[in-house]
């Protein structure tokens, strides 16, 4: 079963800047990873899909890489609705669907 | 507009049961794998359970199996959780999740608003 490991579990950043945050399996999942928003009271939505590549809708300053094990969400310049928690996902073995515990991201 | 609706949340005891509903309307339900992911208060999400298009494959989280039962009518566009022998620890906030798929890619794209499950004597 897979293990997923985000960091840091909180992160405070001022509107405009650049937020980092990192997911890690404890096995390789290839590229089958996705990164969720949730903010307060929502539902999560999706962000990122494949480790990289953007849901329909989902604006470019949010990008995604990483493969194998290791992981990276890059918000390059953090809006008012970006601050939530940010889930990461794998996909790539299966039932657990695993997801991490989040990294919230708020205002410095 | 696609959309997933849960239903079916509330108070019940220790040792009681419930049946959550999913009800889709926007696409075409049929041809889609469905899943439920749960959120304890202020904790992260833990996924539940899943069934495919024609319910035909289930899984199960461990710490359901024997107690919590998936289910589909393709015919009324709606997913079921029965839940039995509810523990306290099964109170969060249950999420209903469409599964979709794009080059060989698989991703939950669709979420409802959620039912809140309360388990307390």
């Amino acid at each position: 079963e897979i293990t997923m490991t985000q960091s840091p579990a909180t992160l405070s950043v001022s509107p405009g800047e650049r937020a980092t945050l990192s997911c890690r399996a404890s096995q390789s999942v290839s590229t089958n990873l996705a990164w969720y928003q949730q903010r307060p009271g929502q539902a999560p939505r999706l962000l990122i899909y494949g480790a990289s590549t953007r849901a329909t809708g989902i604006p470019a300053r949010f990008s995604g890489s990483g493969s194998g094990t290791e992981f990276t969400l890059t918000i390059s310049s953090l809006q008012s609705e970006d601050f939530a928690v940010y889930y990461c996902q794998q996909y790539n073995n299966w039932p657990p669907w695993a997801f991490g515990q989040g990294t919230k991201v708020e205002i410095k | 507009e696609m959309q997933v609706v849960e239903s079916g949340g509330g108070l019940v005891q220790p040792g009681g049961s419930l049946r959550l509903s999913c009800t889709a309307s926007g696409f075409t339900f049929s041809s889609y794998w469905l899943h439920w992911v749960r959120q304890a208060p202020g904790k992260g999400l833990v996924w539940v359970a899943r069934m495919n298009s024609d319910g035909s494959s289930i899984s199960y989280v461990d710490s359901v199996k024997g107690r919590f039962t998936i289910s589909r009518d393709n015919a009324k566009n709606t997913l079921f959780l029965q839940m039995n022998s509810l523990r306290v620890e099964d109170t969060a906030v249950y999420y209903c999740a469409r599964e979709a798929y794009s080059t060989s890619h698989w991703y939950f794209d669709l979420w409802g608003r959620g039912t809140l499950v309360t388990v307390s004597s």
